[in-house]
């Protein structure tokens, strides 16, 4: 019920293709779905999030598409670039609750092709 | 630039020995977390804190202690009873609140000898 899973555990795009990463999860209880970038060494940093009142969200080349009723939420990265090479975390959060924890899935490893 | 800095970078440890890893922060954020991340598995929460003086176990807190005694700072030790402490420690912080972002440090890495 806490988990989310987090698909291709890694992906190899070439330079100006669309990335696509997709998560599930099952506890309906979940209403903030952030997504988090990761450059090897570094901690992560969050990229773009949704709440579940909405079915898309997009800032710049990077859009969350989010269907409510299959509990699916995905990243879509349009011309993606060398520099967006990183590791992507998408996560999950019972956004009422204080405690403010953060689900996170697994993580996918993206390689972007010259 | 305000942000969270952890440290040291690198740690090693000995059989039997604690270690302690430091995060401060200079953001003003009420909670403060310590996730554990090995190669995929992604982020795992070991203990977290929405105020001063109160922490909670997250979900492998087994081998591990916390203190908060202040705002900025939420140390994490690595105590012997950890078997398997090898692995990237990030700590994070945010305002508070279930909509709010995680902030980041750059991790440390601790090994064992």
């Amino acid at each position: 019920q806490q988990q989310v899973k987090q698909s291709p555990q890694s992906l190899i795009v070439q330079k100006g293709g669309i990335s696509i990463i997709n998560c599930a999860y099952e506890n309906t209880a979940f209403d903030y779905f952030p997504w988090y970038q990761q450059f090897p060494g570094k901690g992560p940093a969050l990229l773009i999030a949704i709440r579940p009142d909405v079915s898309e969200k997009k800032e710049g080349r990077f859009t969350i598409s989010f269907n409510k009723s299959a509990k699916q939420f995905s990243l879509h990265i349009m011309d993606s670039q060398p520099g967006d090479s990183a590791t992507y975390f998408c996560a999950a959060s019972p956004g009422y609750s204080s405690a403010s924890k953060i689900i996170f899935g697994s993580g996918t490893r993206l390689s972007i092709r010259p | 630039d305000g942000g969270i800095t952890q440290s040291p970078k690198y740690l090693f440890r000995k059989e039997g020995q604690n270690v302690t890893l430091s995060c401060e922060q200079n953001l003003n954020h009420d909670a403060m977390y310590w996730y554990r991340q090995d190669p995929g598995q992604g982020l795992r929460l070991i203990y977290y804190s929405q105020i001063v003086n109160d922490f909670q176990k997250g979900d492998i807190a087994e081998g591990y202690s916390v203190s908060r005694e202040k705002k900025e700072s939420f140390p994490l030790t690595v105590t012997s009873a950890q078997k398997n402490p090898t692995a990237f420690y990030l700590c994070a912080s945010s305002k508070g609140g279930g909509l709010q972002p995680q902030h980041f440090g750059d991790g440390t890495r601790l090994s064992i000898l």
